[in-house]
């Protein structure tokens, strides 16, 4: 798998969207980009995922470059609940071992 | 909506004793895994089961731990004689293999402390 390498911390104002990017330059032509994050201690949460396309869903949205050796989460409206570790994965398949790095600490502020 | 269950929310234990965590996967999912994080630090991969075996296992799996699927519903994770290293927060996992994207949904973890 790919390594990743994302900035350690972000803030985001309240409302306003978030943008956490991740470099993932020695990707390979078929390994997915996955996004999961982790509010405080809980376990783990998919955000979503991305091979080619950019990617949108309900909780956010996956822009991906067109040499794929970047992307960048999007969280359109940022609320306090999205206070988060955010992990950018790249990995042939979701099924496989998930290899977590240190990710981008977010914090909403007020 | 379904989610991955986990017990004890807590477990605390003797150094050297036996330790059984138990998962309840969603329940039509076919992989499921074990993760851990100690305090502070990375989310660690260390086994995944498919099918009854294991498919995949990190160096940090040993022969201290095992893993079983003893029922229909259960997942369990031993560790036979816990160290002291062993304290960490460890989290469940399980996967569907219809599902396109192939994400792991993740339980809320049990905390092991040992003592």
């Amino acid at each position: 798998d790919a390594k990743t390498t994302q900035p350690t911390s972000m803030d985001c104002a309240e409302g306003r969207a978030a943008n956490l990017p991740c470099n993932h330059s020695t990707i390979s032509g078929n390994e997915y980009v996955y996004w999961y994050r982790q509010i405080h201690s809980q376990g783990p949460q998919y955000i979503i995922h991305g091979l080619k396309n950019n990617e949108t869903n309900e909780m956010a949205s996956l822009i991906i470059t067109e040499d794929r050796k970047s992307s960048t989460l999007i969280l359109p409206h940022a609320t306090l609940r999205d206070t988060a570790v955010y992990y950018c994965i790249s990995c042939y398949t979701g099924r496989r071992a998930l290899t977590f790095g240190s990710g981008t600490r977010l914090q909403v502020q007020p | 909506e379904p989610e991955v269950t986990q017990t004890p929310s807590h477990q605390v234990t003797q150094m050297g004793q036996e330790v059984i965590l138990r998962c309840v996967p969603i329940s039509n999912h076919l992989y499921f895994y074990w993760y851990r994080q100690i305090l502070g630090q990375k989310v660690e991969f260390l086994v995944s089961f498919y099918n009854n075996e294991i498919s995949e296992k990190s160096e940090i799996f040993d022969d201290q731990f095992s893993v079983e699927r003893p029922d229909g519903s259960n997942f369990t994770l031993k560790i036979r004689s816990t160290k002291l290293e062993d304290s960490a927060m460890y989290f469940c996992a399980s996967s569907d293999p219809d599902r396109d994207g192939d994400e792991q949904f993740f339980g809320p973890g049990t905390r092991l402390t040992v003592l």
